[in-house]
């Protein structure tokens, strides 16, 4: 079983949906937890950073913790043509080498 | 603002040749730099860990010799693919961050084809 799991989609959607994108992972000691955005034959863009569980939003994007599940998920609200990329989830532990730990990204689609 | 930037973009050359490319933070100094390999379709897979003034640590399965890290500054960090062979071919980057617990910051990657 991989530590950190992800629906590798693709994802299609119309422009304006709200985008809902998830992963789930088998480690506890994970406690921070990011969203990165890569665009084709580009590195990933850090969108969301949060450390243990709650939410936190910036924009059109809203973050979700749920450590009891071990879930996290990024939302997307009024989605745009601009947003299709692929959205990867990343998670580390508090201690150590704080070596991130990546789902294999969900191909999203934003059909304008 | 976090910006990491990387170099080259693109690069072609022939089966033996050493290849350099460069990674920098330019407006933070990194304690730690990290050197990702990507292929098509699959997330990024860490190949070393860097820290400025020591000696990379890699994963296992990697070979030091073949990929030569040096970080010699807390805004620079380099990786060598020494004779460079076709499997060599991929898609490499490298990320930054400020210091630990903080999040890595993505350079725009390097693509390598070898002929």
């Amino acid at each position: 079983q991989k530590e950190v799991e992800q629906d590798p989609g693709p994802l299609s959607v119309p422009e304006g949906a709200i985008v809902s994108l998830n992963c789930t992972y088998s480690n506890s000691a994970f406690q921070y937890f990011m969203w990165y955005r890569q665009y084709s034959r580009k590195g990933p863009e850090l969108l969301m950073y949060t450390y243990s569980s709650g939410n936190k939003e910036d924009g059109r994007f809203t973050a979700q913790v749920d450590k009891s599940s071990k879930y996290i998920s990024l939302f997307i609200r009024d989605s745009q043509p601009s947003d299709s990329a692929t959205y990867l989830c990343a998670m580390s532990p508090l201690t150590g080498a704080n070596n991130l730990f990546f789902g294999t990204g969900t191909r999203l689609t934003v059909i304008p | 603002g976090a910006v990491v930037s990387q170099h080259p973009s693109r690069v072609i050359c022939k089966s033996g040749t050493s290849v350099k490319i460069e990674c920098r933070s330019l407006d933070f100094q990194a304690t730690t730099m990290f050197w990702y390999r990507q292929f098509p379709k699959q997330s990024l897979m860490l190949m070393a860990t860097s820290n400025e003034g020591s000696k990379a640590t890699y994963e296992q399965g990697v070979e030091k010799d073949k990929f030569l890290i040096n970080h010699a500054s807390l805004t620079l960090s380099t990786l060598t693919v020494t004779s460079a062979h076709p499997e060599d071919s991929s898609f490499y980057i490298c990320s930054a961050r400020r210091g630990v617990n903080q999040p890595q910051h993505f350079g725009d990657g390097t693509r390598l084809s070898i002929l």
